[in-house]
């Protein structure tokens, strides 16, 4: 099956820096790459997602790319605010699988 | 809040004591999923069910047991049998056929055990 793993673990960052946090997958069937962000106590909720046929997408300051080749993608914050604190999960799903497999998180800390 | 709800919010068990997590989505979706998030850890899958009446195993199911009666709902028991119990439980639900569906989570559950 598909194996998603995901670094760093934990990150700390300035207010208005940049934060990027990196997910590799196994699975070359895998078409479809989602980001959730879940604050401390509440449900993991989708931010941003990609296709297998794009190479990067953007949503304000939020991007994600992809590259297929060498199977990874990357969740890109700009301008980090302290409301982007929270931990952040990549998950792959492939063709013919409905399931998504998750990455262990990574916790981010936006410092005022 | 996206259509799925999750009951009790907290949940206290006593050892040896089966207890059983409520599911419910007005979502329409075919697929529903439990998970077990332990703290500062990811999320783990324990069963999934494509369609009403057919359930599979995920990578935790042991201890665990799940119907799905019922398009709405995947109502999920933790039985004795489960050694370590005390987590949050995130019940799931996406639309089936594409894998570009979104998957939407519920509120969660937070079951102790004294």
């Amino acid at each position: 099956g598909e194996n998603v793993e995901q670094h760093p673990s934990t990150l700390s960052v300035q207010e208005g820096d940049s934060a990027v946090i990196k997910c590799t997958y196994s699975d070359s069937a895998s078409n479809y790459f989602p980001w959730y962000k879940q604050e401390l106590g509440k449900r993991p909720q989708l931010i941003i997602d990609i296709r297998s046929n794009v190479g990067e997408k953007k949503d304000q300051r939020i991007a994600v790319t992809l590259n297929k080749t060498a199977k990874h993608f990357s969740l890109h914050i700009t301008e980090t605010q302290p409301e982007d604190s929270a931990v952040y999960f990549c998950a792959a799903s492939g063709a013919g699988a409905n399931n998504l497999f998750f990455g262990t998180g990574t916790r981010l800390t936006v410092i005022p | 809040d996206g259509g799925i709800t999750q009951s009790p919010k907290y949940l206290f068990r006593k050892e040896g004591q089966n207890v059983t997590l409520s599911c419910e989505q007005n979502l329409n979706h075919d697929a529903m999923y439990w998970y077990r998030q332990d703290p500062g850890q990811g999320l783990r899958l324990i069963y999934y069910s494509q369609i009403v009446n057919d359930f599979q195993k995920g990578d935790i199911a042991e201890g665990y047991s799940v119907s799905r009666e019922k398009k709405e709902s995947f109502p999920l028991t933790v039985t004795s049998a489960q050694k370590n119990p005390t987590a949050f439980y995130l019940c799931a639900s996406r639309a089936g056929v594409s894998s570009y569906n979104e998957q939407f989570f519920g509120p969660g559950t937070r079951l102790t055990v004294l």
